[in-house]
């Protein structure tokens, strides 16, 4: 059974504020790691898809590191916004479409 | 471009019975997965197709199969329900040609076992 954990488990900010999370997963046989963000009443909405250890991505004010040698990631929200607030999940994949998800970071962002 | 459906959206069923689901993935994307979403579990892997083929299996029990058609929508089973079975099933398709291909998931069907 693979070991894929996420903290915190809940976050409030307030809008303004930035913030960041982590995830972490086994550090042998890595394929992939995938971000999502599912917000309620729609489903998961992919963010990221890492491969190489040291990758950075970013998407708006939303990025993403990689390290795959100490088997975690983290995924940084600069000045959060209420439309933010969503359960961030991370998916690690070590046989290729076969995704093990964490328990997510629910992010509560107030105005 | 269509994104992933899923039919039915919610069902109710009673313990004993079996169900089938649905998910028609994006056009062109040959891959489906399938995801059971409960409070305690979270998001747990079901299977994987991929033209036709069962290519990733997760750990459920045999009461949970799937398949695959031509035309790449896929369509799951669950025999024998549980109680324990209810919960929301997501499908995700992508090109399936990468693992590192991004996963688009349908809105899921929200399966309640009496």
């Amino acid at each position: 059974i693979l070991n894929v954990e996420q903290s915190p488990q809940s976050l409030h900010v307030q809008e303004g504020d930035s913030t960041n999370f982590t995830c972490s997963f086994p550090s042998s046989n890595f394929y992939a790691l995938h971000w999502y963000r599912w917000k309620t009443a729609k489903s998961p909405e992919a963010l990221f898809v890492m491969t190489l250890n040291g990758d950075e991505k970013k998407k708006g004010r939303i990025s993403a590191t990689l390290n795959t040698k100490e088997g975690y990631s983290y995924l940084y929200i600069k000045g959060s916004q209420p439309e933010d607030s969503a359960t961030y999940l991370c998916a690690f994949d070590n046989a290729g479409n076969m995704l093990t998800f964490g328990g997510g970071t629910r992010l509560m962002v107030k105005p | 471009k269509a994104g992933v459906t899923q039919t039915p959206r919610y069902l109710i069923k009673t313990r004993g019975q079996q169900v089938t689901l649905s998910c028609s993935p994006i056009s062109g994307h040959r891959s489906v997965s399938w995801y059971q979403q409960t409070p305690g579990q979270g998001l747990q892997f079901l299977f994987e197709y991929f033209s036709e083929t069962q290519r990733n299996k997760g750990n459920f029990p045999g009461r949970f199969s799937g398949r695959q058609f031509s035309n790449s929508r896929s369509e799951m089973n669950v025999s024998t329900l549980e109680l324990g079975d209810s919960a929301l099933y997501l499908c995700a398709s992508s090109l399936g040609t990468s693992g590192s291909d991004e996963q688009f998931f349908g809105p899921g069907t929200r399966l309640t076992v009496l």
